[in-house]
């Protein structure tokens, strides 16, 4: 059965950091490709950050390119999310999902985390 | 940038009936559509991909069609737990970038 368990998340201040981390099981994690997609209270989803099964190729939205860095570790199938330079609109229910080969969809999901920035 | 538009924002069906939910792209994205379920404070899953292939698991009552900027998600005959938000999502092959609809409530009428 696969499973996501995600960590992390809390309240932050405008211009905190915060790290994300997804545990991932029941596949073979190095295989896949990964993601984040956040939800905003009361909103849509939106996609974030993606990586290749094997690490070396990375893409963000354009809301996020400069401030948020996703990384995995294939030996621990983990994958994290650090996020920089956090602003109010950041705020959101954050997800990990799996991603199919070929990176077209996500077939899997995360329980969610809250990230709240907020003085 | 792509945008996904879904409609109508809330729909109303009785159970037992069947609903339609549509789902319009800015531009054309073949058949690389896939829809979601998200029920509240849950994550959401996976519904259809490729516009109209059933992910694993899900009931035949569920099918989607369209091809290019016209989509649709039919459900053939509402069941209690079918109550969701419904999204769809398109996936740009290169580079790789994903969008959502805003997404349509089915609520019970």
């Amino acid at each position: 059965e696969v499973q996501l368990l995600q960590s992390g998340g809390g309240l932050v201040q405008p211009g905190g950091s915060l790290r994300l981390s997804c545990a991932a099981s029941g596949f073979i994690f190095s295989s896949y490709p990964m993601a984040w997609v956040r939800q905003a209270p009361g909103k849509g989803l939106e996609w974030v950050s993606a990586v290749s099964a094997g690490g070396d190729r990375t893409y963000y939205a354009d809301s996020v390119k400069g401030r948020f860095t996703i990384s995995r570790d294939n030996s621990k199938n983990t994958l994290s999310l650090q996020m920089n330079s956090l602003r109010v609109d950041d705020t959101a229910v954050y997800f990990c999902a799996k991603l199919v080969v070929g990176m077209y969809f996500f077939d899997y999901w995360g329980q969610g985390t809250l990230v709240t920035v907020s003085s | 940038e792509i945008v996904m538009t879904q409609y109508p924002a809330t729909l109303s069906v009785s159970p037992g009936e069947r609903a339609t939910l549509s789902c319009r792209a800015s531009q054309s994205v073949s058949t690389n559509l896939a829809w979601y379920q998200q029920k509240l404070g849950q994550a959401p899953r996976l519904l259809i991909h490729g516009a109209s292939t059933r992910a694993i698991g899900i009931p035949g009552r569920f099918s989607g069609s369209g091809s290019g900027t016209e989509f649709t998600l039919t459900i053939s005959s509402l069941q209690p737990e079918d109550f969701a938000v419904y999204y769809c999502q398109q996936y740009n092959v290169w580079p790789p970038t994903y969008t959502f609809g805003q997404g349509t409530k089915l609520e019970i009428k």
